[in-house]
């Protein structure tokens, strides 16, 4: 359940344009996903989440969907602005053999905003 | 939320050496977690932090090579030994509030020479 990946995928944006970021996770059984940003320097930084019995959740400005046919979790941030410029991963939740909740966390993109 | 502050924010070591990570969190967590972030890639979990008992180390990772202190609710330690300039990285704990939602701290650059 380890992440991988050598590169980052990368999306370039114009700022005011809306944004989507897709992510794929492998554990059906995971039952909790959340979004994370994280900035140069920092720590990741709790977006959003969706439990998964939703299929879509919105917050400010951001909105999450859940497919669970195809495994599939992705995040739209609406009117991007330079500011929503970093790294976003997503993270699914998996119980580990009973009261351990652990997240194992998706490749990541890069989220650039062209002013 | 909690906040979570790690020391050092970063260093230089050299190889052979070992450097031992502190993680302070403002409020009392059953369980804190130690990732690692190597450069341009996503957080892999290296180990759960219980108080009170040994800590759960993930596959490929090692109480001898990193070994983790949990004296009581809001403090740990991550040690990273004999570091090679492959554990270049960044080191992150992480606490959980309420059913999942996860706290970072603000990471542990580690350079290896």
């Amino acid at each position: 359940g380890e992440s991988v990946g050598l590169h980052l995928p990368t999306l370039s944006v114009q700022e005011g344009d809306n944004s989507i970021i897709n992510c794929a996770y492998s554990n059906s059984a995971s039952d909790y996903f959340i979004w994370y940003k994280q900035e140069s320097g920092k720590g990741p930084q709790f977006i959003i989440d969706i439990r998964s019995n939703m299929d879509k959740r919105q917050g400010q400005r951001v909105t999450v969907l859940l497919n669970k046919t195809v495994k599939h979790l992705s995040l739209q941030i609406a009117a991007t602005q330079p500011g929503d410029s970093a790294v976003y991963f997503c993270a699914e939740n998996i119980r580990d053999g009973g009261a351990t909740n652990k997240l194992i966390f998706g490749t990541g993109t890069l989220l650039a905003v062209q002013p | 939320s909690a906040v979570i502050s790690q020391k050092p924010s970063r260093d230089i070591c050299q190889r052979g050496t070992s450097l031992t990570i502190q993680c302070q969190v403002d409020s009392q967590v059953t369980m804190m977690f130690w990732y690692r972030q190597q450069p341009g890639q996503s957080l892999t979990l290296i180990a759960t932090a219980n108080q009170g008992s040994e800590a759960t180390y993930e596959s490929g990772f090692v109480i001898d090579k990193f070994p983790i202190s949990r004296p009581n609710l809001t403090f740990s330690t991550l040690t990273v030994s004999n570091m090679s300039p492959e554990d270049s990285s960044i080191y992150l704990c992480s606490v959980t509030q309420g059913a999942t939602e996860a706290f970072f701290g603000q990471g542990t650059r580690l350079t290896v020479v």
